[in-house]
């Protein structure tokens, strides 16, 4: 059981946009910053925003992070069949002091 | 270029030891909290431990705590993670990841993993 809470899965055709989400509580998400990570079947977790909103640096403006209250929110637009791969959100928990992640959620591009 | 490279997994028994080396390059390894996150096979993306810049810093999740340690030689660029007490459920992709970690806003903390390793498997088995 996670401390964050994403959808085990979402889908959307080429070219359109998908929404994955990310819900927390107050002593996560809603005081402190989300970042977003994909990965690939069998390789490691790329990060994709951090500080709820910033690409870091080759990150395509496709991708973007938003935040209210506690949950989260990554935009993928103009979707690819590449983009095909499992996200999850992080944050740190000021209640737990700990670092927590979502379950993940797995994307198809159909 | 900037990476960071672990090594140290392999079979263990339950109960056994193993220390887990995490070399990193082509950054100011001193200037950045370190961190271990695993994967237990076909399962999500588990947080283990971080460590401050400076070492006088360390956070565990819980499942973890009193039986991994988590520290670090600056002058080696290398991070550790020793893990004791092993378990059937400790088995997983165990990433080292360079990132940051602070607050910005009084109380309101920033924590991210920038740059990952390849992982490396450690297996507790009989």
């Amino acid at each position: 059981q996670s401390v964050l809470t994403q959808p085990p899965s979402v889908s959307a055709a080429p070219g359109q946009k998908v929404t994955i989400s990310c819900s927390g509580s107050s002593s996560n998400i809603g005081n402190n910053y989300v970042s977003w990570y994909q990965q690939f079947p069998g390789t490691a977790p790329k990060l994709l925003i951090y500080d709820n909103n910033k690409r870091p640096s080759g990150i395509p403006d496709r991708f973007s992070g938003s935040k209210s209250g506690t949950s989260a929110t990554l935009g993928i637009t103009g979707l690819q069949t590449g983009d095909e791969a499992d996200y999850y959100c992080g944050t740190w928990d000021s209640s737990l002091s700990a670092g927590v992640f979502g379950g993940g959620t797995k994307l198809t591009v159909l | 270029e900037v990476q960071v490279l672990e090594s140290g997994g392999g079979l263990v028994q339950p109960g056994g030891s193993l220390r887990l080396s995490c070399v990193a390059s082509g950054f100011t390894f001193s200037s950045d909290a370190m961190s271990w996150v695993r994967q237990a096979p076909g399962k999500g993306l588990e947080w283990v431990s971080v460590i401050s810049r400076s070492g006088g810093s360390t956070y565990y999740v819980d499942s973890v705590k009193g039986r991994f340690t988590i520290s670090r030689d600056n002058s080696k660029n290398t991070l550790y993670l020793q893990m004791n007490s092993l378990r059937a459920e400790d088995t997983a992709v165990y990433y080292c990841a360079k990132g940051e970690m602070g607050v910005r806003i009084i109380g309101y903390y920033y924590y991210y993993m920038d740059v990952w390793g390849k992982g490396t498997t450690v297996t507790v088995s009989s």
